[in-house]
């Protein structure tokens, strides 16, 4: 079945520590992107990538960073320097055509809390 | 930057009721989608709708688009326990990412 898995589903930081939440998709999609969700609220964009080896930041990069060395893999790092992690977090992916509509495929989500 | 803004941001009705909920956002758009996230899980596209079109279906499902007042609507008929969720609106940012609203939370009570 073709889809996206993030992995872990639920992981616990201590302050301090970066960790590292996988995103795996093989949808064959080019584009693909991160959000953070906090409770009741809506998904804010974190990085976004449109092509191997190349990506973007949204519109709360800092404290994060990411790598697309694979069109199917797309990780993201919560670095220490990022002051309030506790979230939930989404992966996706798009086949980001030139032309029509972006129809967003999502992981499942990973939750990340510090402890 | 947030685009679109749902309304309500919470409803609760009994099975077999119409819900009905709004989005609106702030610049023109070429599309405009809706998706459901049931709780602690990823969104799922539901419908998309696009700027030279009034109105949509899909099974149970209505959405409506008014560009001249920057809104759309998406309409869920005989609603069912199973159709609690929460429903995002997303509109196209300026490098084809999506910014979605925060969401109108529904609860279908049995």
């Amino acid at each position: 079945d073709g889809g996206i898995t993030q992995s872990p589903k639920y992981l616990f930081r201590k302050e301090g520590q970066n960790v590292t939440l996988s995103c795996e998709q093989n949808l064959n999609h080019d584009a693909m992107y991160w959000y953070r969700q906090d409770p009741g609220q809506g998904l804010r964009l974190i990085y976004y990538s449109q092509i191997v080896n190349d990506f973007q930041k949204g519109d709360i990069a800092e404290g994060y960073s990411v790598s697309r060395e694979k069109k199917e893999s797309f990780p993201l790092t919560v670095t220490s320097a990022q002051k309030n992690p506790t979230a939930f977090y989404l992966c996706a992916s798009s086949s980001a055509r030139s032309s029509g509509a972006n129809v967003l495929t999502f992981g499942a989500g990973s939750r990340l809390t510090v402890l | 930057s947030q685009q679109g803004e749902e309304d309500p941001q919470a409803l609760s009705i009994q099975e077999g009721e119409n819900a009905t909920m709004n989005c609106s956002y702030k610049t023109s758009i070429n599309n405009l989608q809706w998706y459901r996230q049931n709780s602690g899980r990823g969104l799922v596209h539901l419908i998309l709708i696009r700027s030279n079109e009034r109105e949509k279906h899909s099974g149970r499902l209505r959405v409506t688009l008014d560009t001249s007042k920057k809104s759309s609507s998406l309409l869920i008929t005989a609603s069912r326990a199973a159709d609690t969720a929460s429903y995002f609106c997303a509109t196209p940012g300026s490098a084809r990412q999506l910014t979605f609203g925060s969401g109108t939370q529904l609860t279908v009570l049995p």
